[in-house]
């Protein structure tokens, strides 16, 4: 089957960094995204990375490695407004998201 | 508009009702998607369409069905409402399906009694 797993909250504090992991399992790999969403609202597109390697904008960066089934996202210089939960999917050999079930990041002052 | 829209922002139906939920975007996006998100089990596929005229099942496809007559809108209906599908529903839209990053309504939040 196909799985996507992240942990299911972290603590981080303003002005630190924190790195949040996701696995994966899938029928075929197209590609895999990084969205943010807070609390009530809709998601938001952060990244998308194809290829291995570590892709940086700005504060948040995101690292992939195909043959671990492995990406990272990183957010430096945490802000209170990071607080919100991220969302590792991946698209598959059909070319449809898989998603995992999000990460929820607590930003504490 | 800018972007993609839902309506309504939320409703309460009882069990057996139809009810259909609208979308549209005006970013003329060949792809659009229905998913669900419950706690706990993140965004999960009902139904989506690669291109206007075409559409397909996702993971949980079972009591809704979908349309897509033009580019622009993908509505969503539940024929008869149980409480299982109480849930935040999200419209989305890509420029193409799979490596395209997908744009989100703001959701509606259905509560079926």
């Amino acid at each position: 089957g196909q799985n996507i797993d992240q942990p299911t909250e972290m603590t981080a504090t303003e002005g630190a960094i924190v790195q949040i992991n996701c696995t994966y399992q899938t029928s075929g790999f197209n590609g895999l995204f990084w969205y943010q969403q807070h609390a009530g609202e809709a998601p938001t597109f952060l990244s998308y990375n194809v290829l291995d390697g570590l892709e940086e904008k700005g504060r948040f960066s995101s690292f992939l490695s195909r043959s671990k089934g492995y990406s990272y996202l990183l957010l430096k210089e945490l802000q209170m407004k990071d607080s919100a939960s991220y969302l590792c999917a991946v698209t598959d050999s059909n070319y449809q998201l898989i998603w995992g079930a999000g990460t929820k990041l607590i930003i504490k002052p | 508009i800018a972007g993609i829209t839902q309506a309504p922002t939320s409703q309460i139906l009882a069990a057996g009702r139809r009810m259909t939920l609208r979308c549209t975007q005006d970013m003329r996006h060949n792809a659009m998607y229905w998913y669900r998100q419950d706690l706990g089990l993140g965004l999960r596929l009902i139904h989506y369409s690669n291109t206007a005229g075409t559409t397909g099942k996702g993971e949980v496809p079972d009591g809704y069905s979908v349309s897509r007559a033009n580019t622009d809108d993908f509505p969503l209906t539940l024929a008869s409402a149980v409480p299982s599908q109480t849930s935040v529903y999200f419209c989305a839209s890509s420029k193409t399906s799979g490596s395209h990053e997908q744009f989100f309504g703001p959701g509606t939040r259905l509560t079926v009694l």
